[in-house]
């Protein structure tokens, strides 16, 4: 089993649709969690923390969910700009371990 | 602010050439420094990692290294490039505490020929 897990996808949906992205992980130890962005070419660049309570920032919103090992995204309202790839990352504590997930692309169609 | 340059942005080699990519960083002391290679179409996979000058770890064994010469300086390199070692590299850096993020410098595209 890969220490983090999401759907590759792709997801195609039109502009203002809602879309979620899933990711799982397997290390129960897993402190702190993020989600990246990737444009194609570009380097990853973090979108936003994920914390154990919820946290929403504009239009994203990240939830973590520890009993069952999971972390998701949620985009409401899609921007054309949002078409990327969405990384999920685990920290895992005791030695520099930041995994990160094989990522999913979204693809925003007018 | 915290600033990270990596250079060059694309490079293409043959095989059996060597390498050397340099990364650094600006605005922060002691950070930790980090080499990642993404494949086309792939994950990122971590092939270096230091804590300090001079301090390095390797994740992945394979035909390439590392060093850090200076506290904000991070060089990978090749004695002899494989057809294989294509792919998009990427430095980044961080702080060490409970909620680590990791920022990435702008990536060098090699492709050996």
């Amino acid at each position: 089993r890969k220490e983090v897990e999401q759907d590759p996808g792709p997801f195609n949906v039109p502009e203002g649709a809602t879309v979620a992205f899933n990711c799982t992980y397997s290390n129960s130890a897993s402190q702190s969690f993020f989600w990246y962005r990737q444009d194609c070419r570009k380097e990853p660049k973090l979108l936003m923390s994920v914390y154990s309570s919820g946290n929403e920032d504009g239009r994203f919103t990240a939830q973590l969910n520890r009993a069952s090992q999971y972390i998701s995204l949620l985009i409401r309202d899609s921007k054309l700009s949002d078409s990327a790839t969405y990384l999920c990352v685990v920290n895992i504590p005791g030695g520099f371990k930041t995994i990160f997930g094989a990522g999913t692309r979204l693809f925003v169609k007018a | 602010s915290q600033t990270i340059h990596q250079w060059p942005a694309t490079l293409v080699q043959p095989v059996g050439s060597p390498l050397s990519l340099e990364c650094t960083v600006e605005g922060t002391s002691n950070p930790n420094l980090y080499w990642y290679r993404q494949a086309a179409g792939r994950g990122l996979q971590l092939l270096f990692y230091s804590v300090g000058i001079g301090q390095i770890s390797s994740e992945v064994p394979q035909n390439l290294s590392a060093s850090r010469p200076q506290d904000r300086q991070f060089i990978l390199s090749s004695k002899k490039l494989l057809l294989s070692d294509s792919g998009f590299y990427l430095c980044a850096w961080s702080v060490t505490g409970p909620n680590e993020k990791l920022f990435f410098g702008s990536g060098t595209q090699l492709s050996v020929l």
